[in-house]
C-alpha cells in the first residue's frame, strides 16, 4: 500500500544529543517536504526536495539539515538538540506538477529536555 | 502579504448540527486551495481541493467547500456533524512566493462535537 512513514513517532531526548528523524514514502513521489508545527499553530515549511541530491530551505529558519540520497527517503537531522527544537515535525510528499496534492506522514513529536 | 486566515480558532457544535468553517486568503491571483483534517497525534489528511471549474467541491467524509472569488474565501461545510469529526481543520493555499510554489497554511480551527 502506498503510504508515507515517519519514525520515531515520539522522541524525548536531552539537550546536546544528535537526532535523526526518518521519513520514507512508497508513493513514488519526487517531491518531499519537512514541516514544523507547534501546538495550536499552522505548519511552517523548513525543508523541501525536488528529487535525489536536491534540498532547499523553506520559509522557517531551522538548525536542522536534510539529505536526499534515495527518492523514497528524506531524513532530517539535528546535530545538537536544544529545548527550542521541541515541536512536531511532519513529513510530506507530492508529485512534481504544481497542482499535485501533498500527502502527510503521521508526524514525529519531539521533546528536548 | 500572502496569507491564509482561519478566523475561528475553536468551534463547538452539537452532533447532527450543520458546520461551516471559514477560510480567507490573500493573494494576487486565485491559488489552488485545500482543506486538511488532523486528528490528535496524527498527520494531515486531505479532505478536498479546488483548482478551477465548479466552485462547489465535494470531498471525503461528507464535506464540501465553496470557493468565492469575490470574497477570497473557501469555506468548508458539512450538513450534519458526527462525533468522529472532532479534530483540527487546516485550510491551505498553494501560492508562488520567494521563487517557488509553496503551501501556506492557516492556523487551524479546532472542532469539538457535543453529543
Amino acid at each position: 500500500e502506498a503510504d508515507i512513514y515517519q519514525t520515531p513517532r515520539y522522541l524525548v531526548i536531552g539537550t546536546g544529543k544528535k537526532i535523526t528523524l526518518e521519513c520514507s514514502q512508497t508513493m513514488g513521489h519526487d517531491k518531499m517536504y519537512w514541516y514544523q508545527q507547534d501546538p495550536g499553530m499552522e505548519l511552517h515549511l523548513i525543508h523541501y526536495s525536488y528529487g535525489v541530491n536536491s534540498t532547499e530551505k523553506g520559509d522557517l529558519s531551522s538548525e536542522s539539515t536534510v539529505s536526499r540520497i534515495r527518492t523514497e527517503h528524506f531524513p532530517l537531522t539535528l546535530e545538537s538538540a536544544r529545548p527550542s527544537h521541541t515541536s512536531q515535525y511532519l513529513c510530506a510528499s507530492s508529485g512534481l506538477k504544481i497542482q499535485e496534492t501533498q500527502y502527510f506522514g503521521p508526524g514525529t513529536r519531539l521533546l528536548v529536555l | 502579504a500572502q496569507s491564509v486566515t482561519q478566523p475561528d480558532i475553536h468551534i463547538t457544535v452539537s452532533e447532527g448540527a450543520s458546520l461551516e468553517l471559514r477560510c480567507n486568503y490573500s493573494y494576487g491571483a486565485t491559488p489552488y486551495l485545500f482543506w486538511y483534517v488532523q486528528s490528535p497525534g496524527q498527520g494531515l489528511q486531505l479532505l478536498l481541493k479546488y483548482f478551477s471549474g465548479d466552485t462547489l467541491v465535494q470531498g471525503i467524509k461528507g464535506f464540501e467547500a465553496e470557493f468565492k472569488r469575490s470574497q477570497s474565501s473557501f469555506n468548508l461545510r458539512k450538513p450534519s456533524v458526527h462525533w468522529s469529526d472532532a479534530a483540527e481543520y487546516f485550510c491551505a493555499a498553494l501560492m508562488f512566493s520567494g521563487g517557488y510554489n509553496k503551501l501556506i497554511f492557516g492556523a487551524g480551527t479546532r472542532l469539538a462535537v457535543h453529543p
